[in-house]
């Protein structure tokens, strides 16, 4: 099935810098890609998503990168406040799994004064 | 608008015991809902899926049952807890017949001792 890694573990940002998390994944036949913030002992909640018939998309301050050839995408955050601190997890829909969100690990970012 | 609503917030039941978690979701006819599961600092698991009512795929083997007795309610039960059991249950639901943006409902916070 399925496997989404998540490369960067935690990633420590000054306000103002720009973050950027990498995803990977193994199943060609992944279509959408979204990703989710979960803020401290919250829920989770949509921050953007990119489906597989273009190679970016950018939505105010958020940029995500998709390269189907090397089965990765990223999410670039620029101009980095105090309430992007949170948890973005990557996921990878394969409609011939069901229809199955695999989810990465999660990156805890953390937006320095 | 549509609205998610989980209950219980939280709860803190004994090895062994029953468990019974709900959802329901108001202002969308027929949607497409799920229970997924995130160990504590850990990634999100999908558990179940429902497209209609009376009718539940797993995912996962956790000694979990899910049912869904009407359009818009969705539970999640086991009889026997296991400590493993212990974590964050979401629910959420999708639009439509393809498993893409998701809505998540604010969580249940389980603790087995």
């Amino acid at each position: 099935g399925e496997k989404v890694e998540q490369h960067e573990s935690t990633l420590s940002v000054r306000e103002g810098d720009s973050a950027v998390i990498n995803c990977t994944y193994t199943d060609t036949a992944s279509s959408y890609f979204p990703w989710y913030k979960q803020e401290a002992g919250k829920s989770l909640h949509f921050v953007i998503d990119i489906r597989s018939n273009v190679d970016r998309k950018q939505s105010q301050r958020l940029t995500v990168l998709l390269d189907k050839k090397a089965k990765r995408f990223s999410l670039h955050i620029t101009a980095t406040q105090p309430e992007d601190s949170a948890i973005y997890f990557c996921a990878a829909l394969t409609n011939s799994a069901g229809n199955k969100l695999t989810f990465g690990i999660g990156t805890r970012v953390l937006v320095r004064p | 608008a549509q609205t998610i609503h989980q209950w219980p917030v939280a709860e803190i039941k004994a090895v062994g015991s029953p468990l019974s978690l709900g959802c329901t979701i108001k202002g969308k006819s027929s949607p497409n809902l799920y229970w997924y599961w995130q160990a504590t600092g850990g990634t999100l698991q999908q558990l179940f899926y429902s497209i209609t009512v009376g009718q539940v795929e797993s995912v996962v083997q956790l000694n979990l049952s899910a049912s869904r007795p009407k359009d818009d309610q969705f539970i999640l039960s086991t009889e026997k807890l296991l400590l493993s059991h212990s974590g964050f249950y979401l629910c959420a639901w999708s639009p439509g017949i393809s498993n893409e943006r998701l809505f998540f409902g604010h969580g249940t916070k389980l603790s087995v001792l």
